[in-house]
């Protein structure tokens, strides 16, 4: 299994939508968790870090960590066309090594 | 100073060249890390320094050289490459668990 296994998608919402974003790791990456936007042609931008289980918003944003499932989501609140990216999950080792997930691409449609 | 600064932002290479990636931190951070995107997949680790000592060396190609001069600073050097090592190469710093910040890249030529 690798570390974190991600539904690659693409995935296409509606604007104003929830758009769904998940993610399962391994035992062998069970630190700290991020989800990162990464626009076309540029770097990996953080925008969710979630350490416990439970919920976390931030805004639009919400991620959601379920150890016992080893399941982490994203949920995008009313989304927009600037949100139209690609999303990474992550997962930090206790060794601080950050481990990918493959993306999902994400098309909000005005 | 919340940022990774990294240098030049675009390089075109031919394969018997020698050329050097930079990348600039102040945030303090102990951990420095170079990694490599291909298109339409997920960056990929190349190499960690932690406390400016090379950590993790993903079985990278010599032709891939990393140093760190200091805990601020990570080049990558690039010798004889080969095109199929065109890509955007990443560099990013962390303090403990609280993620990664990456920079803003450079877009790698090799022709």
């Amino acid at each position: 299994q690798k570390e974190v296994e991600q539904n690659s998608g693409p995935l296409s919402v509606p604007e104003g939508a929830i758009a769904s974003l998940n993610c399962t790791y391994s035992d062998r990456v069970s630190q700290s968790f991020f989800w990162y936007r990464q626009y076309s042609g540029k770097s990996p931008e953080l925008i969710m870090s979630i350490y416990s289980n439970g919920d976390k918003e931030d805004g639009r944003f919400t991620a959601q960590l379920n150890k016992a499932s080893q399941y982490v989501s994203l949920l995008i609140r009313d989304s927009q066309p600037s949100d139209s990216a690609t999303y990474l999950c992550a997962a930090q080792t206790g060794a601080n090594n950050l481990f990918f997930g493959t993306g999902t691409r994400l098309t909000v449609i005005p | 100073d919340t940022e990774v600064t990294q240098t030049p932002k675009h390089l075109v290479m031919g394969m018997t060249n020698k050329k050097s990636l930079k990348c600039e931190q102040h945030m303090g951070h102990r951990a420095m890390y170079w990694y490599k995107q291909k298109a339409k997949k997920p960056p990929e680790l190349m190499f960690v320094y932690s406390y400016e000592k090379l950590s993790i060396n993903e079985s990278v190609p010599s032709r891939f050289s990393p140093e760190c001069p200091n805990s601020s600073l990570l080049n990558l050097h690039l010798h004889a490459l080969q095109p199929e090592d065109s890509a955007l190469y990443l560099c990013a710093s962390s303090q403990g668990a609280r993620g990664y910040t990456f920079g803003s890249g450079t877009r790698l030529t090799v022709v």
